[in-house]
């Protein structure tokens, strides 16, 4: 009865490939959010979603494309991946769109980029 | 812009004491402050928030404090177990914004 769910957990990987991340919640919430946490633990937002509405699109690369196909999934696509991706992606979910809603994180997609 | 700092990379407690971990900002307008957990190889989780217009805020063995003045946030656990080993991250929302943005984290470390 996992909360927050995030495949897969371990993406090791050449530079230049693409790859995917998925994440599913079954909170019944209506905003997800993709942050990236550094070899260093600094957690930051990337993008959130509500309802499917793109609602947070921070300076990220545009080579991540987030996609939501409904409202309990949040994927995130990386074109051509370079060394600096490395890092953990964390999905999480809140139920409104506003930041004092409490966020419920995934456990976690550790990236890593050769 | 904002910005969230921490006082200390690594603290290190006796079980059974009481932790204190602090938390720096730089803006005024910052209205909601919150705690986070993390586990090794775990997503963060919820631990306490607070509001600016509480100076004070109690859970089970933890109480966050708010200093307004100084633009300061301290999470306090009382009678530090080793389950609460982890790494912990203070974040806060300016008014009416849609993002949190996190510290850099602590990470705390009980001694048997």
């Amino acid at each position: 009865d996992t909360a927050v769910s995030q495949t897969p957990k371990y993406l090791v990987t050449q530079m230049g490939n693409d790859k995917s991340i998925k994440c599913e919640q079954n909170l019944g919430h209506d905003t997800m959010y993709w942050y990236k946490q550094d070899s260093k633990k600094f957690l930051k937002i990337m993008f959130s979603y509500n309802n499917k509405e793109l609602i947070i699109n921070e300076t990220v690369p545009n080579r991540f494309s987030p996609k939501s196909p409904d409202k309990a999934h949040l994927n995130l696509h990386i074109n051509s991946l370079e060394l600096g991706d490395s890092a953990v992606y964390f999905c999480a979910s809140s139920q409104g769109v506003i930041a004092e809603e409490t966020q419920y994180f995934g456990p976690g997609t550790r990236l890593l980029v050769l | 812009g904002e910005s969230v700092g921490l006082h200390l990379p690594t603290l290190s407690v006796q079980e059974g004491d009481n932790s204190i971990i602090n938390c720096a900002y730089s803006n005024s307008a910052s209205d909601y402050f919150i705690w986070y957990k993390q586990e090794s190889g775990k997503g963060p989780q919820f631990i306490i928030d607070i509001r600016s217009n509480m100076d004070k805020r109690q859970g089970q063995r933890v109480t966050v404090l708010l200093n307004k003045t100084v633009k300061h946030l301290s999470l306090q656990i009382a009678a530090t177990q080793p389950g609460d080993s982890a790494v912990y991250f203070c974040a806060l929302a300016p008014g009416s914004s849609y993002k949190l943005i996190f510290g850099s984290g602590t990470r705390l470390l009980v001694r048997p």
